[in-house]
């Protein structure tokens, strides 16, 4: 069975610090991973993906992930942090086994602080 | 562009009362899925539709959820009756994936944040 944990309930950093977010998961497949951000009273907005190919991705916002095959993990980063970067991110696999249902993780809640 | 539009936005229902959430995904989205985030745990999936079809709905928790889309356009999902447990937010997501393993995103709409008191 397809599952996806982030470690962390809670991340804070000062603006300016680099960031990252943890995720790890586990699949019987190949994996696709997403990461996605909600801000308060709004939708999930889709950040990035990596479905095959440079392991490491880049995505909104300055974001990017790494894929670590061997740690199983796809930890979120960016360089320097902003306020507005203040939100909760979902870490999410696709099984390629398993077709098209998506598993997310618990979600991290960011606080940039000022 | 119109995105995913999910409506009511919140709903305050009694124990044993019925409500209904609608979901208006992209147009031109074959593939319509709701999820569902309770008491601030991880967003579970509730059911897939591929068009009108129910390709997945392995994570409808009983009989009491129902989970509608007519045509292939819009969905519904009826809760009938409702229990304290099912207070949660209710999310609906799109994609345009065809096939049988999709690796596209989803487009989410904003939720419809349900309480039964």
């Amino acid at each position: 069975a397809q599952s996806v944990a982030q470690p962390e309930d809670q991340v804070n950093v000062a603006e300016g610090n680099p960031l990252t977010v943890k995720c790890t998961y586990s699949v019987s497949g190949n994996p696709y991973l997403f990461w996605y951000v909600q801000y308060p009273n709004r939708g999930l907005q889709f950040l990035l993906k990596y479905i095959t190919g440079d392991n490491l991705v880049k995505g909104s916002y300055g974001f990017e992930a790494e894929f670590n095959k061997s740690q199983t993990s796809f930890h979120l980063k960016k360089p320097s942090a902003l306020v507005s970067d203040s939100a909760l991110y979902f870490c999410a696999v696709r099984d390629d086994n398993y077709g098209q249902n998506f598993v997310f993780g618990p979600g991290t809640r960011l606080s940039v602080l000022p | 562009e119109a995105g995913v539009t999910q409506f009511p936005s919140h709903s305050v229902i009694e124990k044993g009362q019925t409500v209904t959430l609608r979901c208006d995904p992209i147009s031109g989205h074959d593939n319509l899925y709701w999820y569902r985030r309770v008491m601030g745990k991880e967003i579970k999936f509730l059911l897939h539709f591929v068009k009108e079809s129910k390709q997945d709905e392995s994570g409808m928790p009983n009989n009491r959820f129902l989970a509608e889309r007519t045509g292939g356009t819009y969905s519904t999902l009826k809760v009938q009756p409702a229990e304290l447990e099912d207070s949660g937010v209710y999310f609906c997501a799109s994609s345009q994936d065809r096939g049988l393993v999709s690796t596209g995103e989803l487009f989410f709409g904003e939720g419809s944040r349900l309480t039964v008191l």
